[in-house]
């Protein structure tokens, strides 16, 4: 069974560094993997996905780059803001056709002034 | 424009009664599934439905029910036999491997 572990489980940065969250999973029959974002009391917003034949993705400040042989991805945030402050989880879909995302815990990024 | 839409934002529950959740989407998604959400747990897979008229038991859907009669709706009703029903549920929808949209969520309180 899939299994998906994310570390840090907590992150407090000033404002201005650049951050790196790491996402493993211990199948690597995924087709693809995907990052969301999740404020207090919200749903989960998606952030990037990265199909299981590329190695990244980029939208504005944020990376996110796929290593399916060691099952490991990590999402990069430059220069990060308070705006960023969220909690931040992965998900794993598996390739075997039932399309039912494994999730890790997440990481909850606080980024202070 | 189109999304998921969860209500109520917040649901209160007394001991021994059944309540449902709506979850409704417009984006013409087949999947529809629906997450708790407990702290320090991550998100748990309760129930899921790849089409009409079918639904799956998830991770933990002792104490849950489903419907799926429409496309567009996939409602979860809590019942009396789910004996810690306090949580955040969230409910979501995808096409195949598609990215998956959220609603933003209902949390339950029982009273």
């Amino acid at each position: 069974k899939q299994e998906v572990t994310q570390i840090p489980a907590a992150l407090s940065v000033p404002e201005g560094e650049n951050l790196v969250l790491n996402c493993s999973f211990t199948d690597s029959a995924i087709y693809n993997l995907q990052w969301f974002r999740q404020d207090p009391g919200k749903g989960l917003t998606s952030l990037l996905l990265i199909q299981s034949s590329q190695r990244e993705q980029t939208s504005g400040r944020l990376n996110a780059s796929l290593d399916k042989s060691s099952g490991r991805s990590t999402l990069y945030i430059a220069a990060s803001q308070p705006g960023d402050s969220a909690t931040y989880l992965c998900a794993a879909l598996p390739s075997g056709g039932s399309y039912i995302p494994t999730f890790g815990r997440g990481t909850s990024l606080i980024v202070h002034p | 424009d189109g999304g998921i839409t969860q209500s109520p934002k917040y649901l209160f529950r007394k001991e021994g009664q059944n309540v449902t959740l709506s979850c409704e989407q417009n984006l013409n998604h087949d999947a529809m599934y629906w997450y708790r959400q407990d702290p320090g747990q991550g998100l748990r897979l309760i129930y899921y439905s790849q089409i009409v008229n079918d639904f799956q038991k998830g991770d933990i859907a002792e104490g849950y029910s489903v419907s799926r009669e429409k496309k567009e709706s996939f409602p979860l009703t809590v019942t009396s036999a789910q004996k810690n029903p306090t949580a955040f549920y969230l409910c979501a929808s995808s096409i195949g491997a598609s990215m998956a949209f959220f609603g933003q969520g209902t949390r339950l309180t029982v009273v």
